[in-house]
């Protein structure tokens, strides 16, 4: 069935630091592409998302490009704040049935000042 | 903004007894979801909902676990007969549709401490 590996964590990085969380995923269709973030203590919010290949999606200085030939997604940002210390999910969404959200296990990034 | 809520945001119940988790999708959505996340494991798909009907369910979601759309805004999600592996923390997604493209809305999630 399909599947979303990230990058183990958790990711320690200092304030205004490059950050990417790699993301890989195997699905038998056309997925969208999708990443979450958990803030402590609150539920799964969309961070950005993909639906094509060579899409890019954008949102609060994050990136993350669709790449089909490579099957990934990895989540990007220039220069990460105190702020960005959350948990990352990546997930695609099939274009059968009721288009469930399949997630990979998350990635714990906290940023230090 | 709309968002979808929760409750309760903790649940602590005895093994063998029944538990009724609650959320209000947003308004105008149609599609509605459950997952779960086991401490330290992956979220999981449960079930997906609409028109009144499950779509599509996961392996996990068995004869124990029932949904139900009781009054049009409510969308629950019943346990039977709760066992200690059902902990988990609980979360409520909905959908304006179904198509992949278009991103569910989770709840805060609802922690299940099965004792």
């Amino acid at each position: 069935g399909d599947s979303v590996t990230q990058m183990e964590g958790p990711v320690t990085l200092s304030e205004e630091a490059f950050l990417t969380i790699n993301c890989t995923y195997t699905a038998t269709g056309y997925p969208s592409l999708f990443w979450y973030v958990q803030y402590p203590g609150e539920g799964l919010q969309l961070l950005l998302k993909a639906t094509k290949a060579d899409d890019k999606g954008s949102n609060k200085g994050f990136e993350a490009t669709y790449r089909k030939e490579t099957t990934s997604f990895h989540l990007e940002k220039g220069s990460v704040q105190v702020s960005d210390s959350a948990v990352y999910f990546c997930a695609l969404s099939d274009r059968r049935g009721a288009q469930k959200l399949v997630f990979g296990q998350g990635t714990r990034l906290t940023i230090n000042p | 903004e709309p968002e979808v809520t929760q409750t309760p945001s903790h649940q602590v119940t005895q093994m063998g007894q029944e538990v009724i988790l609650r959320c209000v999708p947003i308004s105008n959505h149609l599609y509605f979801y459950w997952y779960r996340q086991i401490l330290g494991q992956k979220v999981e798909f449960l079930v997906s909902f609409y028109n009144n009907e499950i779509s599509e369910k996961s392996e996990i979601f068995d004869d124990q676990f029932s949904v139900e759309r009781p009054d049009g805004s409510n969308f629950t999600l019943k346990i039977r007969s709760t066992k200690l592996e059902d902990s988990a923390m609980y979360f409520c997604a909905s959908a304006w549709d179904g198509l992949s493209n278009q991103p569910q809305h989770f709840g805060d999630g609802t922690r299940l401490s099965i004792l």
